[in-house]
């Protein structure tokens, strides 16, 4: 199994901060990553797929880059609503595997 | 407009098995994947399979296979995943979710709200 190892496990930031947290797979993934958005209670939200593709009525402040086996996603000026969860996914072969997931607080 | 809609919360004891179900709605049902992952209390996300409802074909994680069953009824856009053998360890909020059949990669762009299953005595 591909493993994904994802950091920080949390952070906490300022309204408008740049942040950047980093998914590394164990092996090569070509560009198959993928970031999701979890907030208690609600069903999950897509950002990324394909490693830098934004998913339709995403903002733009949200961005992910890398290939191979390292991955960097970017909240470019954090707003309140991006209190969250976020998990990178890889979607190169089976079985489908996430990071362990960032908590970014205000 | 694109929905997938699960059942409600089960509790269970240890050794009983558990079915919840995913109605889809707002789009071609059998263009897309259905995928469950869960997750469980403080934990990270888990891949438990996929179904394609177009032929019912499915694929597990190896770690479920023993145990889990996906099944689909077109007639009512529903998928179903039954765990069986439940332990405490599966006490989790499993999730449905789609992706397009033929799409660059697994990625799921629609998810259900989430099902509590608990597993206790």
């Amino acid at each position: 199994d591909i493993q994904m190892t994802q950091s920080p496990s949390s952070l906490s930031a300022s309204v408008g901060d740049r942040v950047t947290i980093t998914c590394q797979a164990n092996q090569d993934i070509g560009n198959s990553l993928n970031w999701y958005q979890l907030k208690s209670g609600k069903a999950p939200k897509l950002l990324i797929y394909g490693e830098s593709n934004l998913e339709t009525g995403v903002p733009s402040r949200f961005s992910g880059s890398g290939s191979g086996r390292d991955f960097t996603f970017i909240i470019s000026s954090l707003q309140p609503e991006d209190v969250a969860a976020y998990y990178c996914q890889q979607s190169y072969n089976f079985p489908l595997t996430f990071g362990g997931g960032t908590k970014v607080e205000i | 407009q694109v929905q997938l809609v699960q059942s409600g919360a089960e509790v269970k004891k240890p050794g009983a098995s558990v079915k919840v179900s995913c109605k889809a709605s707002g789009y071609a049902f059998p263009n897309y994947y259905i995928q469950w992952v869960r997750q469980a209390p403080g934990q990270g996300l888990e891949w438990l399979g996929l179904i394609n409802p177009s032929g019912g074909n499915t694929r597990y994680a190896q770690k479920f296979q023993d145990r889990v069953a996906m099944t689909r009824d077109t007639s009512t856009s529903t998928v179903y995943m039954e765990l069986s053998s439940l332990r405490s360890e599966d006490t989790a909020v499993y999730f449905c979710a789609r992706n397009l059949i033929g799409a660059l990669g697994h990625f799921f762009d629609y998810w259900g709200q989430g099902t509590l299953v608990t597993v206790s005595s």
